[in-house]
């Protein structure tokens, strides 16, 4: 069954503390992105990465790392330094990086504060 | 820089009739346009795209959309709404030429009411 699996499906995160969101594809894309949902502002972009070994930040990429050591693995970090973390977060995949290529998406996971 | 704007937070409509869920997009350039669709916490499903050609594309379930290059308006259509299409909807823009990501608009909730 190919597609973009994200886990966990839910998240809590306490205080000071780093916690890391899983996204994995077997679609054999090169290019995959990080995105943050929340509620009436639409998706927002944290980091892409259009090849392995390489990535950029998006438009809200403060609080956040990620890495890409392999093709199929793009995890997000949310670090302590991300003072509103609570949102929902998707993780996304394209065959190249090129401007007309779908992004596909995996379910999300839903990262909460304790 | 780009941007996409759903003028309507919400479009109600009777099952059976047509529907409409508006967009508008400002790019330097030309743009590639895309429709999503979101369940309730899940992930976003691409229903189509505009990439070059015909103004009229046709996607998923039944729905399709028109690019108005004077108007910059990409509208998502159906000709007869169901119930199950109920759900938050995205418009999303990428300029063909500079640096450009995938840019969303805020979302359309649709309410197809039996």
């Amino acid at each position: 069954d190919g597609g973009i699996t994200q886990s966990p499906k839910y998240l809590f995160r306490k205080e000071g503390q780093n916690v890391t969101l899983s996204c994995e594809q077997n679609l054999n894309h090169d290019a995959m992105y990080w995105y943050r949902q929340d509620p009436g502002q639409g998706l927002r972009l944290i980091y892409y990465s259009q090849i392995v070994n390489d990535f950029q930040k998006g438009d809200i990429a403060e609080g956040y790392s990620v890495s890409r050591e392999k093709k199929e693995s793009f995890p997000l970090t949310v670090t302590s330094a991300q003072k509103n973390p609570t949102a929902f977060y998707l993780c996304a995949s394209s065959i190249t990086s090129d401007r007309m290529e779908t992004q596909y998406f995996g379910p999300g996971t839903r990262l909460l504060v304790l | 820089a780009q941007s996409v704007a759903q003028p309507e937070d919400q479009v109600n409509v009777a099952e059976g009739n047509p529907l409409t869920v508006k967009c508008t997009y400002s790019v330097s350039g030309n743009p590639y346009l895309f429709w999503y669709v979101q369940y309730p916490n899940r992930g976003l499903q691409f229903l189509l795209k505009y990439i070059t050609g015909d103004n009229l594309v046709k996607g998923s379930y039944g729905f399709e959309a028109e690019f108005n290059k004077s108007q910059t308006s990409f509208h998502l259509k159906k000709p007869s709404a169901l119930v199950s299409d109920s759900a938050l909807y995205f418009c999303a823009v990428r300029d063909r030429a500079g640096y450009s990501t995938l840019t969303f608009g805020k979302g359309t909730m649709l309410l197809v009411s039996p």
